[in-house]
């Protein structure tokens, strides 16, 4: 069975501290990307990677950095979380090439206070 | 503009009854067509894929897409509560050069029983 899992369910942070968000998926999938879910406003893509220590800007990174040192995991970084970085953040990964499925984790809802 | 726009609902139907869910877009560029099924507290899941104009089947799921007037629909037939669930879609495509994948905001089906 597929699995991409995320380090946390809830997560609560206060204004300006750094927050990370680990996600390992084991299909030995090459992309990775992280996404934020907002009422209204879908999923938008933060970064994603094809492949280990590769990364891309996606639609709305500012105010995240990512990183990929294993095939495995991709971490999402807030270097300074702000209140409206409040939001789910989802994991996903799919295999090389542009139409391949993504399979998401299970979300992590992030509040910044 | 949105590069896609899908009714967020919500969209409350009883049992057994036959749901249309749709969305439009304005990008000439996609050739890509999904249906993603988010459960509450979950990620989400792709439902069906389909690839330029037509229709395709799956149980009691018919994904369709009208590539001249740019408009997709999921039709769900003989509706369950089971099948109460955020429903996204999501088409990629090359733009500017660069695969890209953008998801519509999802809309919240609710079916009574």
């Amino acid at each position: 069975d597929v699995k991409v899992t995320q380090s946390s369910r809830y997560l609560v942070k206060r204004t300006g501290e750094k927050v990370f968000l680990e996600c390992v998926q084991d299909m030995d999938h090459e992309n990775m990307f992280w996404y934020r879910q907002d009422p209204g406003l879908g999923l938008r893509l933060i970064y994603f990677s094809y492949d280990v220590k590769m990364k891309e800007k996606g639609d709305i990174p500012e105010g995240y950095s990512v990183s990929r040192e294993k095939k495995e995991r991709f971490s999402l970084i807030l270097e300074s979380a702000s209140t409206n970085q409040t939001s789910m953040y989802l994991c996903a990964s799919s295999l090389a090439g542009p139409y391949n499925e993504q399979f998401f984790g299970p979300g992590t809802r992030l509040t910044v206070l | 503009q949105k590069e896609v726009e899908q009714d967020p609902g919500p969209l409350s139907v009883p049992e057994g009854a036959i749901v249309s869910l749709n969305c439009t877009y304005s990008n000439s560029a996609f050739q890509y067509f999904m249906w993603y099924r988010q459960y509450s507290r979950k990620g989400p899941e792709l439902l069906m894929y389909t690839y330029s104009s037509g229709n395709k089947e799956d149980g009691r799921f018919t994904a369709q897409v009208d590539k001249s007037s740019k408009y997709i629909s999921l039709f769900i037939r003989d509706s369950q509560p089971s099948d109460s669930a955020t429903y996204l879609c999501a088409m990629s495509g090359e733009i500017q050069g660069a695969q890209k994948l953008v998801f519509g905001q999802g809309t919240r089906l609710t079916i009574n029983p």
